[in-house]
């Protein structure tokens, strides 16, 4: 298996622009989780679904952030519109519900200035 | 929860040493806890894990120890290695899914 894989690795964009970030989990894996990496803050928990369903998004930040799975091999993080604090990495993970140990991907690191 | 830093704190070791990274959490509800090392451009990779039924579990090199009276956890790795330069994070993986603020572990050959 290639891992979890996650789209763009690096994006930089302007203030106010829309930007969509893409996760591929591991195959037959049913739970995928986003997190947000900063220095400030570390890795938070933004939000996780299991077997495509949202469970906990009470980390997401606020109305900009939208989550999506339409089915068990994609998901979206969607920031509409951007700002420089939403400057960070993102990363996705992936396991089987219930194993709890998270294969991360290697992130998409964020820059909106 | 976990203290919000503005930097992490690191431990430099000499090749060969061993090496003890201490993380506090805060849930005493937890009953899963994982130590998770991140490399530099890459995403946290699984090192060791351990329920809360047990007070401590070895692996290669590696040992974790966890004290649910205090709520502890330390990462204790054996015979450092250059290779072991990353920065370690303790995570509870259950019922929250939830990262400490992780420890940058600097290796001296």
């Amino acid at each position: 298996d290639a891992g979890v894989i996650q789209s763009p690795r690096h994006e930089v964009t302007e203030m106010g622009q829309e930007v969509t970030l893409r996760c591929k989990p591991i195959s037959g894996h049913n739970s995928l989780f986003w997190y947000r990496q900063t220095m400030m803050r570390g890795l938070e928990l933004l939000i996780y679904f299991n077997n495509n369903v949202p469970i906990d998004d009470s980390g997401m930040p606020e109305d900009r952030f939208s989550a999506k799975m339409p089915n068990a091999s994609f998901s979206t993080l969607k920031i509409q519109p951007s700002e420089p604090r939403d400057s960070a990495v993102y990363f996705c993970a992936s396991t089987l519900r219930g194993a709890n140990v998270l294969t991360f991907g290697a992130g998409s690191r964020l820059t909106v200035l | 929860g976990e203290s919000v830093g503005l930097h992490l704190p690191t431990l430099s070791v000499q090749e060969g040493d061993n090496s003890i990274i201490n993380c506090a959490y805060s849930n005493s509800a937890s009953d899963y806890f994982i130590w998770y090392k991140q490399e530099s451009g890459k995403g946290p990779q699984f090192i060791i894990d351990i329920r809360s039924n047990m007070d401590k579990r070895q692996g290669q090199r590696v040992t974790v120890l966890l004290n649910k009276t205090v709520k502890h956890l330390s990462l204790q790795i054996a015979a450092t290695q250059p290779g072991d330069s990353a920065v370690y994070f303790c995570a509870e993986m259950g019922p929250q899914f939830y990262f400490g603020s992780g420890t940058k572990l600097n290796v001296k050959p």
